[in-house]
């Protein structure tokens, strides 16, 4: 399998521009999430999916993210319109989530964004 | 608030010696811990995991320890190879089944 793959792998844009990150799962993982790595918060979850479904979006950060899954293989996440605190390293991950809900994140190689 | 913290953003350590990655949460209805290792323009990886009803839990050359007392755990590797060199995070499962993490430790193993 190739993995969780993510694309732009880095993306640089203007501030006020919008931004739209992709995600493709591995095949046959019902769960998917999207964090943002930064300096000072570390890796924080935005949103998850299961079964393509948003479950929790608590953790995005304004209005001017959202996230879709309009299938199981394909997810985005958009910023509009981006800001420069918007700069950091964004992830998806996937899993098959089970009834403990432990099982292993499996994550892409992210997206380094810079808004500027 | 940060509920799992990682105080130290980075150590150096020696090849063959033993490397000790800390990790302090403030929760403790957390039952599940986790380490995942992140190389850099790669995306983090499962590393080794602890349950709260363990103290301790080995994988060869890891070694979690978890302190429900004192609300710490940490990440023992020995002996430390060159291309341990990574960024840890340290992770808890929190009562909704989503990870929690921490900052992040850069440990550099130097020959």
């Amino acid at each position: 399998d190739a993995g969780v793959i993510q694309s732009p792998r880095h993306e640089v844009t203007e501030m006020g521009q919008e931004v739209t990150l992709r995600c493709k799962p591995i095949s046959g993982h019902d769960y998917l999430f999207w964090y943002r790595q930064t300096m000072m918060r570390g890796l924080e979850l935005l949103i998850y999916f299961n079964n393509n479904v948003p479950i929790d979006d608590s953790g995005m950060p304004e209005d001017r993210f959202s996230a879709k899954m309009p299938n199981a293989s394909f997810s985005t996440l958009k910023i509009q319109p981006s800001e420069p605190r918007d700069s950091a390293v964004y992830f998806c991950a996937s899993t098959l989530g089970g009834v403990t809900g432990k099982e292993t994140q499996y994550f892409g190689p992210g997206t380094r964004l810079l808004v500027l | 608030d940060q509920q799992v913290k990682q105080n130290s953003p980075s150590l150096s350590v020696q090849e063959g010696r033993i490397s000790i990655l800390n990790c302090d949460y403030t929760n403790s209805m957390f039952d599940y811990f986790l380490w995942y290792k992140k190389y850099p323009a790669e995306g983090p990886t499962f590393l080794i995991s602890i349950s709260s009803i363990k103290d301790k839990n080995e994988d060869g050359r890891f070694t979690v320890f978890l302190n429900k007392s004192a609300k710490h755990l940490s990440l023992h590797i020995v002996p430390s190879q060159p291309g341990d060199s990574a960024v840890y995070f340290c992770a808890a499962l929190d009562n909704t089944d989503k990870l929690i993490f921490g900052t992040g430790t850069r440990l550099q193993v130097f020959p």
